[in-house]
C-alpha cells in the first residue's frame, strides 16, 4: 500500500479559477507534509510546506493539514498557464529525515 | 546562492559499463539524498546521507549501486555494471538535519543505458 496518495489526474482548471490538489497518507506519525512542483523534464521544486493543522497561505498558494482525517491539500488562487504541471506532495514520519512521495496530480491550467 | 549540483546532465553509456553521477550539496546542508525517478516507479528514495555517514540504504536496487560521501560537499553514485532497466532520472538532494528537513533538489541526471 502507497503511503501517501494522490490522483494522478489530470486536472484541468481554466486561467482564473482556483485549483484544488488532495493527497491523504496512512501513516499516522506523519508530522511534516511538502508540496513539489514539478515541470516536465525539470527536478521537483519545493513551494509549500506545513507541520501543523489548518492553513498555510503564501502568494497564490495555500496549503491545509487535517492530522485528524490524514489530508492535506494544496489550493492555487488565480491559476495561471504557468502553473501546469506535476504537484508531488511529500510525508515525512517525526524524528525521521525521510519523505515518502505520492506519484503526483498533473494540473493543466487552460487560457 | 548556488544550488544543488549535479553532474553530467546527461549520461548515455552501454550495457554493462560503469556510470558515477555526481553531487555537490548546498553549502551548509548537512544531509544528502539520493532519489531516482521512472513514469513506472516515480519518485524512489535510494540512499541518504548525514554528515557523510550513510543512514538508510534500503533504497538501493542491488548491489550494483553504490553511494560514497567522502566529504560535506561531494557524494557520488555508482553503478556497476549498468543494465538497460537503470536508465532514469537520477535526483539528488539536500536538506538541513533539522525536525522539518526541507529538501531541495538538484536538476537531475538523465541516465540512459543502451
Amino acid at each position: 500500500q502507497k503511503e501517501v496518495e494522490q490522483n494522478s489526474g489530470p486536472l484541468s482548471v481554466p486561467e482564473g479559477a482556483i485549483a484544488s490538489l488532495n493527497c491523504t497518507y496512512s501513516d499516522r506519525g506523519s508530522q511534516s507534509f511538502f508540496w513539489y512542483r514539478q515541470y516536465s523534464g525539470k527536478s521537483p521544486e519545493l513551494i509549500m510546506s506545513i507541520y501543523s493543522n489548518g492553513d498555510k497561505e503564501d502568494g497564490r498558494f495555500t496549503a491545509q493539514l487535517n492530522k485528524a482525517s490524514q489530508y492535506v491539500s494544496l489550493l492555487i488562487r488565480d491559476s495561471q498557464p504557468s502553473d501546469s504541471a506535476t504537484y508531488l506532495c511529500a510525508s515525512s514520519l517525526t524524528g525521521f529525515q525521510k519523505l515518502v512521495f505520492g506519484t503526483g496530480t498533473r494540473l493543466l491550467v487552460s487560457p | 546562492d548556488a544550488g544543488v549540483i549535479q553532474s553530467p546532465r546527461h549520461e548515455v553509456t552501454e550495457m554493462g559499463q560503469e556510470v558515477t553521477l555526481r553531487c555537490k550539496p548546498i553549502s551548509g546542508h548537512n544531509s544528502l539524498f539520493w532519489y531516482r525517478q521512472t513514469m513506472m516507479r516515480g519518485l524512489e528514495l535510494l540512499i541518504y546521507f548525514n554528515n557523510n555517514v550513510p543512514i538508510d540504504d534500503s533504497g538501493m536496487p542491488e548491489d550494483r549501486f553504490s553511494a560514497k560521501m567522502p566529504n560535506a560537499s561531494f557524494s557520488t553514485l555508482k553503478i556497476q555494471p549498468s543494465e538497460p532497466r537503470d536508465s532514469a532520472v537520477y535526483f539528488c538532494a539536500s536538506s538541513t538535519s533539522g525536525s522539518h528537513n526541507e529538501q531541495f533538489f538538484g536538476p537531475g541526471t538523465r541516465l540512459t543505458v543502451l
